[in-house]
């Protein structure tokens, strides 16, 4: 069975600042692995998404993703914070062809002037 | 862009009611879903659905129902809510089946149960 852990629920940071947000995940087949944002009052949209291939993954908005499997983590970076960057951010592991997705608990990024 | 659109943002019920949470997406999708979502838990699966007139079970389905008699068209049934049905819920859609597939998520809606 698949599985995620965040470590963190909030991580707070300052604008300009390096963005580090910690995913694990436990999977007994080679994993497919995402990032999710959700800004106030909306729903939660696409960052990036690791499925085969090159294990450094580049999303929207400057993040970033490595896929590292002795470790087994997935973790989210951005170079240097913005205020624009505050909101929920979910980690994700697809569970089977159907096409489901285990989401992590969510770490809450909150970014200071 | 695909569109994923749920009926209501923010309901209050009370405790027995029936509630009905109404989703709908426009791009022709074959799977869609239902994700409850609360604090310190993240998102957790109620149903999901990869056909019209299809559903099964996600990881936390008690207490709810679902129809899908169109293929746009998922609702989300509380046959008598309760306090603890208090949460976000969220409908999700993705093409179709597959491990690389993207779920649309739509805004959410915030039920209250009294």
């Amino acid at each position: 069975a698949q599985s995620v852990t965040q470590l963190g629920s909030h991580v707070s940071v300052s604008e300009g600042a390096l963005v580090l947000l910690r995913c694990n995940y436990s999977s007994s087949v080679p994993p497919y692995l995402f990032w999710y944002v959700q800004y106030p009052n909306q729903g939660l949209q696409l960052l990036l998404k690791y499925t085969t291939g090159a294990t450094l993954v580049k999303g929207i908005n400057g993040f970033e993703a490595e896929f590292k499997k002795s470790e087994t983590s997935f973790h989210l970076t951005k170079p240097s914070a913005h205020m624009s960057d505050a909101a929920e951010y979910f980690c994700a592991v697809s569970a089977n062809q159907g096409g489901k997705l285990i989401f992590g608990q969510g770490t809450e990024l909150s970014v200071k002037p | 862009d695909v569109k994923v659109t749920q009926s209501s943002r923010y309901l209050v019920k009370r405790t027995g009611e029936k509630v009905f949470l109404e989703c709908v997406q426009d791009m022709d999708h074959e799977n869609m879903f239902w994700y409850r979502q609360d604090p310190g838990l993240g998102l957790r699966l109620i149903y999901f659905s990869y056909d019209v007139k299809m559903k099964e079970k996600g990881d936390i389905p008690e207490g709810y129902s679902v129809s899908r008699e169109k293929k746009e068209r998922f609702s989300l049934i509380l046959e008598s809510a309760s306090t603890n049905q208090t949460s976000m819920y969220l409908c999700a859609s993705s093409l179709r089946a597959g491990l690389a597939n993207v779920l649309t998520f739509g805004a959410g809606s915030r039920l209250t149960v009294l």
